[in-house]
């Protein structure tokens, strides 16, 4: 399962776009990236899922390099309750996609 | 809405005693279901693999003595820690795959407190 890095943290305002990235120089070929949140004392809850290129749900933008050796999500114009913890992650079904391994996360401070 | 849901969301046992968390699929079957252990501002850590019909595969360092999982339906996983001390305090939380996609939704996570 490929490892991934993240910052441990980042501080933003209401208004501003974040970017968060994260490193996974081992990722394999079947491999998918997928993002999660999580507030405190709640499960993660899924954000956006990509392969390749970009990918741009309501909520986040997902951007991936031609190497698939890390990517950015992207939060337009975040608020307070953007406050949290983001995880990246990758799997492939045949190497496990299910089974998830959580690295550090970023946690996000979105003040007024 | 949720489509994992866990019950319940906080459970206060003595110690010595077992306590058990359900972890349901609300409107699709599950053939796999995951258990993370999260202690405060820490990330989730992944303790066993839940198999419909079949044991369960556990992580390194993981008792499976001690936190037993069942698996007896396609939408039901429970997760029994057993002979409990105040050291298994934590945040548990179950995951399972939503097919087609592919799509892992997590639960919303069962506090145990161990007094």
């Amino acid at each position: 399962l490929a490892k991934t890095t993240q910052p441990i943290s980042m501080d933003s305002y209401e208004g501003q776009e974040v970017n968060i990235t994260c490193s996974h120089n081992n990722i394999a070929t079947n491999d998918y990236i997928t993002w999660y949140q999580q507030f405190p004392s709640q499960g993660p809850r899924f954000i956006i899922q990509g392969y390749k290129t970009k990918v741009t749900n309501e909520v986040a933008s997902l951007f991936i390099p031609a190497d698939r050796k890390s990517s950015t999500l992207s939060l337009p114009r975040v608020s307070l309750s953007d406050t949290a913890v983001y995880y990246c992650l990758v799997g492939g079904m045949n190497t496990g996609f299910q089974k998830l391994v959580f690295g550090t996360g970023t946690r996000l401070l979105v003040s007024p | 809405g949720a489509v994992v849901s866990q019950h319940p969301s906080r459970v206060i046992c003595k110690s010595g005693t077992s306590v058990k968390i359900e972890c349901r699929s609300l409107d699709f079957q599950a053939t796999t279901m995951f258990w993370y252990r999260q202690f405060p501002k820490q990330s989730l850590m992944l303790m066993a693999t839940s198999n419909e019909g079949s044991k369960a595969t556990y992580e390194q360092g993981v008792e499976k003595d001690k936190f037993l999982i069942n698996h007896a339906s396609l939408t039901l996983s429970t997760l029994t820690v057993t002979s409990a001390h105040p050291e298994d305090s934590s945040f548990y939380i179950c995951s399972a795959t939503r097919e087609p996609g592919n799509t892992i939704y997590f639960g919303e996570g069962s506090w145990l407190t161990v007094v």
